[in-house]
């Protein structure tokens, strides 16, 4: 299995809605990534977990909050969201520090409306 | 500070035109480039890596890029493209402590 799985793969929510993104990965990877991407942008980096402990949080909003249950999944849950929210949501993976490479998921279509 | 620069933003060609997208980066250390392909609403697929050795690299769907140490470039060719190459592509670098170094993205479109 070479695939990074995301679901939901559109998500509508108000902004005072509870949600989450998941995302998994069978590939023993064991860096997880999420990023944001606008559109006709490169995505941003968001978090960065390592062998499931949060490495890197580039200073994003207390309303996403990644969480690694283990070292297969990665969810990011979302709360008190604002419309500039809407965007593109990525989830990668890498084998280590990502030297070969990092492989996306198809991403999750977020709208706040 | 890192960066990595794509210097055409939009590159329209004809069907069996050759490609050629400029990448060039500025990192002080040992590079890792890499070239992403964007097709229209699907996820980011690594077309080509480099890491070290022979810097002319093959990757898939017929793309080739040349590491240039001396140029800081990494550049995207391809002899002929198809209709199927449109998409956006992306360079990167990795930088230090997990993290990929983004170019702006060039959007290709290929007129059948």
């Amino acid at each position: 299995d070479t695939e990074v799985t995301q679901t939901p793969k559109h998500l509508v929510m108000g902004m005072t809605n509870k949600k989450s993104l998941k995302c998994e990965q069978h590939m023993g990877h064991r860096a997880m990534y999420w990023y944001k991407q606008k559109a006709k942008k490169p995505p941003e980096l968001m978090f960065v977990y390592s062998y499931e402990k949060l490495s890197i949080n580039e200073s994003v909003p207390s309303r996403f909050s990644p969480e690694c249950p283990n070292s297969s999944l990665l969810n990011l849950h979302l709360h008190a969201l604002q419309p500039e929210d809407s965007a593109l949501y990525l989830c990668a993976s890498s084998q280590g520090t990502g030297v070969d490479g990092y492989t996306f998921g198809s991403g999750t279509r977020l709208t706040v409306v | 500070a890192q960066s990595v620069s794509q210097h055409n933003h939009h590159v329209i060609l004809s069907e069996a035109a050759s490609l050629e997208l400029g990448c060039n980066y500025s990192y002080g250390g040992t590079v890792n480039l890499f070239w992403y392909v964007q097709y229209p609403g699907q996820h980011l697929q690594l077309l080509l890596k480099y890491f070290s050795g022979d810097p002319l690299v093959k990757g898939i769907k017929g793309f080739e890029a040349e590491f240039i140490k001396s140029k800081f470039s990494f550049n995207l060719r391809k002899p002929s493209v198809q209709w199927s190459d449109t998409a956006e592509y992306f360079c990167a670098v990795r930088g230090s402590n997990y993290q990929l170094i983004w170019g702006a993205g060039t959007k290709l479109i290929i007129k059948p």
